[in-house]
């Protein structure tokens, strides 16, 4: 069965701080990886793409470890409206077509 | 921003009966999927839709499940006889091409009783 998996928090950080987040998966032919966020009882909204040679979005920073088969995300100076699971999410192209395979999620809250 | 929009946002039924979940994708997406959580869950995938056909299916995606594409805008998902554990948020996603990330509806909560 092919997995992802993740550290299911919650993490509690308090405002500005810097917070990192683990993702590993099990299926090795794997070719796309997002970061997705879903708010509480809400749709997942995506975050951003993870490419090979990590990748950047303002306060976010994804990176891509293919040989471990582990993803990382990491936000910088975080802010309350971070607060929100964040989803780790992979797509097998070749084997499964458009298929998303999703993470459990990891929570975060951020704190005053 | 363009949206995919689902109705209704809650829906309750008794098990046993059908259900029909709507879901209108943006207009230039070409593909379409259902996905669900149960409460506390992961999002699991249900099937998705290309080209006026399936294109893939979970082992979720039983015989009690189908999906239509009845005009240009609409995207449904029904359930045909209810049971208590497909009681879920019902996910409707759609892709303007493969590779990129997804754009989800909000949701249908569908309770079974």
């Amino acid at each position: 069965r092919k997995e992802v998996e993740q550290d299911p928090g919650p993490f509690n950080v308090p405002e500005g701080a810097t917070v990192a987040f683990n993702c590993t998966y099990s299926n090795s032919a794997s070719q796309s990886f997002f970061w997705y966020r879903q708010d509480c009882r809400k749709e997942p909204k995506l975050l951003m793409s993870v490419y090979s040679s990590g990748n950047e979005d303002g306060r976010f920073t994804a990176q891509l470890n293919r040989a471990s088969q582990y993803i990382s995300l990491l936000i910088r100076d975080s802010k309350l409206s971070d607060s929100a699971t964040y989803l780790c999410v992979v797509n097998d192209w070749a084997n499964a077509g458009n298929m998303l395979t999703f993470g459990g999620g990891t929570r975060l809250m951020v704190k005053p | 921003e363009p949206e995919v929009t689902q109705t209704p946002s809650h829906q309750v039924t008794q098990m046993g009966q059908e259900v029909i979940l709507r879901c209108v994708p943006i207009s230039n997406h070409l593909y379409f999927y259902w996905y669900r959580q149960i409460l506390g869950q992961k999002v699991e995938f249900l099937v998705s839709f290309y080209n006026n056909e399936i294109s893939e299916k979970s082992e979720i995606f039983d015989d009690q499940f189908s999906v239509e594409r009845p005009d240009g805008s609409n995207f449904t998902l029904k359930i045909r006889s209810t049971k208590l554990e497909d009681s879920a948020m019902y996910f409707c996603a759609s892709q303007w091409d493969s590779g990129y990330g997804y754009t989800f509806g909000s949701g249908t909560r569908l309770t079974v009783v």
